[in-house]
């Protein structure tokens, strides 16, 4: 499809346990975002890339999260040794620049039990 | 105080009724501005772009007050397929970042 793909789109993991969330944006696009978003909230930034460059990683919560994306198109974010506060959507979503319009993907659902 | 604030809601709304929210922002630089819906558990999708000049899509007309620093939606002739969480973004030129207000409940009711 043409859309923002997410994988996987449910994750349960174990305390402790590294998990790797996967985005493929739609082709083209230039900036990608990672948001996690809380039931009831709206989505909180994580990280930007602009192609490949990871422009801000403000949002990430600790040294445990990184992102990465390599080649300027798919990206990966990676959360080490899981907690049970990771437990949340993880949403991406990819905009053709800096500031239109953005698109999701449809979440991974990550479970840390 | 959080730079884009909207009122959670919930709205109920009787079915045929105009509803209307705004949305608040603090950074004056503030260049970009959209609407999206959000329903259960599902991604936020593009609902419209907030233009200078305000925008009309069949039922629903948004409006950019750029002196009081607030958007709008208006949502005319509502109907049950209407009932979802409208979430107002907010993008600035000097940056790249997107800012997502916590979104309004809208219930639309027979």
């Amino acid at each position: 499809g043409a859309g923002v793909s997410q994988s996987p789109r449910y994750k349960v993991t174990k305390r402790g346990q590294d998990v790797a969330l996967r985005c493929d944006p739609i082709s083209g696009h230039v900036s990608l975002y990672w948001y996690r978003q809380a039931l009831g909230q709206g989505p909180e930034f994580l990280t930007y890339f602009n192609y490949e460059a990871q422009q801000d990683k403000s949002g990430l919560p600790n040294d445990r999260f990184s992102a990465e994306r390599p080649e300027g198109s798919i990206s990966t974010l990676t959360i080490q040794r899981t907690e049970q506060r990771d437990s949340a959507m993880y949403r991406c979503a990819s905009s053709p620049q800096a500031n239109t319009e953005a698109f999701f993907g449809q979440g991974t659902r990550l479970t840390v039990v | 105080r959080k730079e884009v604030e909207q009122d959670p809601g919930p709205f109920n709304v009787p079915e045929g009724a105009t509803v209307a929210f705004n949305c608040t922002y603090s950074n004056s630089a503030s260049q970009s501005f959209f609407w999206y819906r959000q329903d259960c558990r599902k991604e936020p999708k593009l609902l419209m772009s907030v233009y200078s000049s305000g925008n009309e899509d069949g039922r629903f007309t948004a409006q950019l007050n750029r002196a009081s620093q607030y958007i709008s939606l208006l949502i005319r002739d509502s109907k049950l397929s209407d009932s979802a969480t409208y979430l107002c973004v907010v993008g600035s030129y000097s940056n790249y970042q997107l800012i997502w207000g916590a979104g309004t409940k809208l219930i639309i009711k027979p």
